[in-house]
């Protein structure tokens, strides 16, 4: 069965290093996205993602991040500056053309 | 704006059914959605209902909705100790960006012999 793979699934980091967090989504899907979920907190969206353009982005996708489909299988988020408040859980999300949202196993991201 | 809030815990026996509730606020929601997350694991998807059906039903899984009080229930039947797990309800509506699913914070369900 097809599934979204993410890479690394743990990521540490020193405040203010540039990090990037590697999507893999499935294949025939059109529609990507960022969710984070901070320990013990929510699952909050951060950015979505189609036709090669963001179509919607939260209060929380700032300046300091970006994302990227450089070569048409890969989904990438990056942050620029990490802070210690960027340390969570961060999964990526595709869906085609039904409703069905499929979710990877997250890259856990701690910054120090 | 858009919320959606469950109740944190849920402790039932083995063999029991197990109803998971959650209520939004989002009246323009269009798909309602339940996932599952085990330990260390990503968001696994259960089931999800659109919003002119009352009822979704999928081998043990039974969805409910009432969208006159806004209210999302998920019926576990026959629960199992592999069921132990965090289950969050989400909207996908129009208001808040039809692109984007709003979670609640998840209902930790702990299945005991």
């Amino acid at each position: 069965e097809p599934e979204v793979t993410q890479t690394p699934s743990h990521q540490v980091t020193q405040m203010g290093q540039e990090v990037i967090l590697r999507c893999v989504p499935i294949s025939n899907h059109l529609y990507f996205y960022w969710y984070r979920q901070i320990l013990g907190q929510k699952v909050e969206f951060l950015v979505s993602f189609y036709n090669n353009e963001i179509s919607e982005k939260s209060e929380i996708f700032d300046d300091q991040f970006s994302v990227e489909r450089p070569d048409g299988s890969n989904f990438t988020l990056k942050i620029r500056s990490t802070k210690l408040e960027d340390s969570a859980m961060y999964f990526c999300a595709s869906r085609g053309t039904d409703n069905e949202q499929f979710f990877g196993p997250g890259t856990r991201l701690t910054v120090l | 704006g858009e919320d959606v809030e469950q109740s944190l815990f849920l402790s039932v026996r083995e063999g029991d059914s197990s109803v998971i509730n959650c209520t939004y606020t989002d009246s323009s929601s269009t798909y309602l959605y339940w996932y599952k997350q085990e330990p260390g694991a990503g968001l696994q998807l259960l089931t999800y209902i659109f919003s002119n059906m009352d009822m979704k039903q999928d081998q043990r899984l039974t969805v409910l909705l009432n969208k006159k009080d806004k209210h999302l229930s998920l019926r576990i039947a026959d629960t199992q100790t592999g069921d132990s797990a965090i289950y969050f309800c989400a909207e996908r509506s129009f208001s808040g960006g039809y692109n984007k699913l709003i979670f609640g914070a998840g209902t930790r369900l702990a299945v005991h012999p």
